[in-house]
């Protein structure tokens, strides 16, 4: 089973608001990862845990701020977005961080900021 | 830092036809390289991949082969189906990218029944 699940799978939320975005692998993997996905484009790097330790920042703006509760679970908090950050934002996961392993996708969570 | 130079397209087939979508890795290393396809409104799935030198990886009728003297990975199938029309990303992992995955740039391809 290589199954990343993502949740909610659509989003739509104001400036100021605050919500979370949720991603779950039970592969055992080690590592996980946010990207963001803008259309006609590939998805570009935001954030790596490895070990539930954040090992990579790709100098993302602070109103996006990650979480990794435990080895299975990976949150995006959002808040004060702006327009241009609507896009898909993707989770994924790897056996292991510093690697060429393979990162395995979830389904991706729309996100609209009006 | 690697880089990923992928054919772009858009690519318009018609059913049954023999598709061909080119790739190259540039790495100070030797990559892992992979096929990602992205069908609309969807999350990128694995199709296929290879690890070392004259690995050949295949799926669902897709198949590409690692060749290392030009560190190439190009997708073939041998006939298209309308269901295979989605977005293709070829990309690699090494460490001398720190092993972030590196992505091509997608090929939009549509088979027209």
């Amino acid at each position: 089973d290589t199954e990343v699940t993502q949740t909610p799978k659509h989003l739509v939320m104001g400036m100021t608001n605050k919500k979370s975005l949720k991603c779950e692998q039970h592969m055992g993997h080690r590592a996980m990862y946010w990207y963001k996905q803008k259309a006609k484009k590939p998805p570009e790097l935001m954030f790596v845990y490895s070990y539930e330790k954040l090992s990579i920042n790709e100098s993302v703006p602070s109103r996006f701020s990650p979480e990794c509760p435990n080895s299975s679970l990976l949150n995006l908090h959002l808040h004060a977005l702006q327009p241009e950050d609507s896009a898909l934002y993707l989770c994924a996961s790897s056996q292991e961080g510093l690697t060429a392993e393979t990162q395995y996708f979830g389904p991706g969570t729309r996100l609209l900021v009006l | 830092g690697d880089s990923v130079t992928q054919m772009e397209g858009p690519v318009t087939l018609s059913e049954e036809a023999f598709l061909t979508i080119n790739c190259t890795y540039t790495a100070t290393g030797y990559p892992s390289l992979f096929w990602y396809v992205q069908y609309p409104g969807e999350g990128l799935q694995l199709l296929l991949k290879a690890t070392k030198a004259d690995d050949k990886g295949s799926n669902k009728g897709f198949e590409a082969t690692y060749r290392k003297e030009t560190t190439s990975f190009h997708l073939e199938k041998g006939s298209v189906q309308v269901s295979d029309s989605a977005v293709y990303f070829c990309a690699g992992r090494s460490g001398g990218s720190n092993y972030k995955l590196t992505f091509g740039k997608g090929t939009l391809l549509t088979v027209n029944p």
